[in-house]
């Protein structure tokens, strides 16, 4: 079964901080997708990345950068000069691959709530 | 470009009532998905519809159940409301079903049961 662990309940941190939101995986397969979606206060889901599982390259948009390390099972997401408005509850999701038939599925982790002050 | 749409906002109901949640996908979009997100129990898929045909369901008893129309909107319904499906009920879409297509979610529908 699929698994995927945010240890870090919730953070707290000052503008401008750097802040690392972890998120551990378990799975079997040995293709699957990894997604970050992020849920402000308002309560829709906002979707951020996705990364393959062929794909250990990490990536850069903006402030938001993304370490993937199979090796590790991890797929961590770092928010450099932390915004208030970066408050919100971020989710880490796992994808079940298509040839199961059973594709689509995403398996989300518990949230890390971030909270962000002046 | 509209989003995922969700109906109603918030809907108040009371045990042994039955609930029914509607959403629109984006344009163009022909998955469905319908996730369960209840207080201390995270966000819980609840179902799968593509191209008209329920794909896969979560572990949640069978009345909780839904359809997708032809125009791909899709319409959750919950019979013999209990106090635990008290939650906010999230729909999302793709633009077609794999792994790899990401999910978009509309705002939700916060159903309470009193």
């Amino acid at each position: 079964a699929q698994k995927v662990t945010q240890a870090q309940t919730e953070i707290s941190v000052v503008e401008k901080e750097d802040v690392t939101l972890d998120c551990v995986y378990e799975t079997r397969d040995t293709t699957y997708y990894l997604f970050w979606y992020k849920q402000p206060p308002s309560g829709e889901l906002v979707f951020l990345i996705r990364r393959n599982s062929f794909d250990e390259q990490n990536e850069i948009s903006g402030r938001y950068s993304w370490n993937f390390q199979k090796s590790t099972s991890s797929f961590n997401f770092t928010i450099t000069a932390s915004q208030v408005v970066d408050s919100a509850v971020y989710f880490c999701a796992l994808s079940e691959p298509l040839n199961t038939g059973t594709a689509s599925k995403l398996t989300f982790g518990t949230g890390t709530r971030l909270q962000v002050t002046l | 470009e509209a989003g995922v749409t969700q109906s109603p906002t918030h809907l108040i109901k009371t045990r042994g009532q039955q609930a029914t949640l509607r959403c629109s996908p984006i344009s163009g979009h022909t998955s469905v998905y319908w996730y369960q997100q209840a207080l201390g129990l995270g966000l819980q898929f609840l179902l799968w519809y593509d191209e008209g045909e329920e794909r896969n369901r979560g572990n949640f008893p069978p009345r909780f159940s839904g359809r997708q129309f032809p125009n791909y909107s899709s319409e959750l319904n919950v019979n013999a409301l209990e106090l635990e499906d008290s939650a906010l009920y999230l729909c999302a879409s793709s633009l077609y079903s794999g792994g790899n297509q990401p999910q978009h979610f509309g705002d939700g529908t916060r159903l309470s049961i009193l």
